[in-house]
């Protein structure tokens, strides 16, 4: 099983341009995250999913969008983007939710804004 | 709001010693907790979670936390470090009720283990 599967692993981006950070799972997971982690500030949720066509907002949800048009796919969008979004973003998914099931994390892609 | 507080940044022990790292949560509502841990660079791994019932929880590779509801907190245990263990470490919370797909981390402690 591949697991949850992140695209790229590496980006540097130019301040104001835009780009999508890739998840997929094969899991048939119903649950999807979108997280960043900076030094010392931990996993910030961004957005997250309980199923396909659900979307709802995190704890920084500013700057970023989502769209959850399959169960496998959990796309996140950055417009504009700032030096602010510099970080590492990890994408993990859950079958039942994590009162009841592991959330299952990808490698992450590290994200440089410049 | 509903959050995690973990208390040290930073944690250092002697292999063989005992490892406690300190997680405090702010809930209206009850809680679920869990502590992930993740190796560099790697995403995160479950170590334990408290749902309901027993308030002492065991987790894999020897860790274990205990609920304390009077307390808030939830703080992890080993009783003896290995090298293995140096990793970071996040507490974690979502809700019994409301939104449950939630999970909220604190911000993490990063145990180093010396020889």
């Amino acid at each position: 099983n591949a697991g949850v599967t992140q695209t790229p692993k590496f980006r540097i981006l130019k301040i104001g341009q835009s780009m999508t950070l890739q998840c997929t799972q094969d899991m048939n997971h119903n649950y999807m995250y979108w997280y960043r982690q900076d030094p010392g500030m931990g996993l910030k949720l961004i957005y997250y999913s309980v199923g396909a066509g659900i979307t709802d907002k995190g704890e920084v949800p500013n700057g970023y969008n989502v769209s959850r048009s399959t169960t496998e796919d959990f796309p996140l969008r950055l417009e504009l983007a700032a030096p602010s979004q510099t970080s590492v973003y990890f994408c993990a998914s859950s079958s039942q939710g994590p009162q009841a099931s592991p959330l299952h994390f990808g490698n992450g892609t590290r994200l440089t804004v410049t | 709001a509903q959050s995690v507080t973990q208390l040290g940044s930073h944690v250092s022990v002697s292999e063989g010693a005992l490892v406690l790292l300190r997680c405090n949560y702010s809930s209206s509502v009850p809680p679920y907790l869990f502590w992930y841990v993740q190796y560099p660079n790697q995403g995160l791994q479950l170590l334990l979670k408290y749902t309901t019932g027993a308030t002492l929880v065991k987790g894999i590779n020897g860790f274990e936390a205990e609920f304390k509801k009077s307390e808030t907190s939830f703080h992890l245990t080993k009783p003896s470090a290995h090298m293995s263990d140096a990793a970071e470490y996040f507490c974690a919370v979502t809700f019994l009720s409301g939104n449950t797909g939630k999970l909220i981390f604190g911000q993490g402690t990063t145990l180093q283990v010396k020889p």
